[in-house]
């Protein structure tokens, strides 16, 4: 069973600059999730999405950051404008059971 | 409030130890799921376990073993013989009213030493 695919790997923008990352879940997981991982911490939910609705973005920064996941599939996490406190790993993961799978993250650099 | 506490920030410990992570969690829900993930350099985080507020049974695999009691609301990992593979940043997480999402813990980093 492939894994959750995450895109790009790395990523160095500028502050005020725009980005985007994109996730392919495991196939007929229904629930996906972005996390924000900042270095030396405990990964933290942005976004939770149950097929294509929203469940929870209580702590999505909805000023900068807006995500969606087309047809029930496929994420897109964007950030714009991109500010320097936004350099983290951002994790992909989804869900059938209660157990969560991540993929390997997109590392984000904003200098 | 939810929350989960990894207290240990860093452990070194020379090959073949023992060693013990500890984590506490809090939570007001009666219902809740605690897992322990592994961050290896690589980034990606390995599931480990996943244990259910109803099950207190303690539960070994292979030279992993866990240790859950909800009298002190802790949710503790030992490695037995520990090798330089299990370097690594270990997560404990919770999963407040049975759903998936998860609060994690700040991680222990774990280096062993041969």
């Amino acid at each position: 069973e492939a894994g959750v695919a995450q895109s790009p790997r790395y990523k160095i923008i500028e502050k005020r600059q725009s980005v985007a990352f994109w996730c392919n879940p495991i196939s007929g997981h229904a629930t996906l999730y972005w996390y924000q991982q900042i270095l030396g911490q405990g990964p933290k939910l942005l976004i939770q999405f149950q097929n294509n609705g929203v469940v929870d973005d209580s702590q999505l920064p909805k000023d900068r950051f807006s995500a969606e996941r087309l047809k029930g599939v496929d994420s897109t996490l964007k950030i714009q404008p991109a500010k320097l406190e936004d350099s983290a790993v951002y994790l992909c993961a989804s869900s059938r059971d209660p157990e969560a799978f991540f993929g390997q993250g997109t590392r984000l650099t904003v200098v | 409030a939810q929350k989960v506490t990894q207290a240990q920030t860093e452990i070194s410990v020379v090959e073949k130890e023992d060693v013990t992570l500890d984590c506490v969690y809090e939570t007001r829900d009666t219902t809740y799921y605690l897992f322990w993930y592994k961050q290896p350099p690589s980034g990606e985080l390995v599931f480990l376990i996943r244990r259910n507020s109803f099950d207190e049974q303690n539960e070994i695999s292979g030279r992993y073993s866990w240790n859950f009691q909800k009298s002190t609301s802790s949710f503790n990992f030992t490695i037995t013989a520990s090798q330089v593979v299990d370097s690594a940043v270990y997560f404990c997480a919770l999963g407040p009213g049975g759903y998936n999402k998860l609060i994690f813990g700040a991680g222990t980093r774990l280096a062993v030493h041969p």
